[in-house]
């Protein structure tokens, strides 16, 4: 069975900081691995995807995360932190023939970014 | 451009009625999934549709009713026995695995009173 952790609900940083979120998968398969990011009353917006190419990922607004197999990590960076980076993270697992859909989500990281 | 849509962005019903959350997705997207999201609670899976005429429950289906009669449309039915319907409801869509990601709605935020 697939799932995913992410570590820290609330995560805060401050403007120009570094930003590192974590995410932990477990699968029992070669995963695909996504982080996503959802601003309040939105829905989910796709910053990044993992499938199986290059293990340094780059997405959108300047993220990027690394797919480490023997740690079984995905964590998502942001070398300056800005403050429209604030905003909610979720880190997502694919579920092969699993029976809660194609991708298990873990439980979100609110990020904070600090003037 | 192609998309999602959910509507409506805010809903308000009496305690005891019936309500129909509408997703509808230009995507030519195989499967479409019903999440709830409640604060520091991520997102709880209600049903989710591989296909058309067909689907399955969540962890929270009960309260809950979905149909999948067009590959565009999901629409979502929380009944009254839903026992606490008030939440921000996220419809998703995917191709085939879903291993390109799922594409969100905008949600609708559904309050109870």
């Amino acid at each position: 069975a697939q799932s995913v952790t992410q570590l820290g609900s609330h995560v805060s940083v401050s403007e120009g900081a570094l930003v590192l979120l974590r995410c932990n998968y477990s699968s029992s398969v070669p995963p695909y691995l996504f982080w996503y990011v959802q601003y309040p009353n939105q829905g989910l917006q796709l910053l990044l995807k993992y499938t199986s190419a290059a293990t340094l990922v780059k997405g959108i607004n300047g993220f990027e995360a690394e797919f480490k197999k023997s740690e079984t990590s995905f964590h998502l960076t942001k070398p300056s932190a800005h403050m429209s980076d604030a905003a909610e993270y979720f880190c997502a697992v694919s579920n092969y023939g699993g029976s809660q859909g194609n991708l298990i989500f873990g439980k979100g990281t609110k990020l904070s970014v600090k003037p | 451009d192609g998309g999602i849509t959910q509507s409506p962005k805010y809903l308000f019903r009496k305690e005891g009625q019936n309500v129909t959350l509408s997703c509808e997705q230009n995507l030519n997207h195989d499967a479409m999934y019903w999440y709830r999201q409640d604060p520091g609670q991520g997102l709880r899976l209600i049903y989710y549709s591989q296909i058309v005429n067909d689907f399955q429950k969540g962890d929270i289906a009960e309260g809950y009713s979905v149909s999948r009669e067009k590959k565009e449309s999901f629409p979502l039915t929380v009944t009254s026995a839903q026992k606490n319907p008030t939440a921000f409801y996220l419809c998703a869509s995917s191709m085939g695995e879903g291993l390109g990601g799922y594409t969100f709605g905008s949600g609708t935020r559904l309050t109870v009173v």
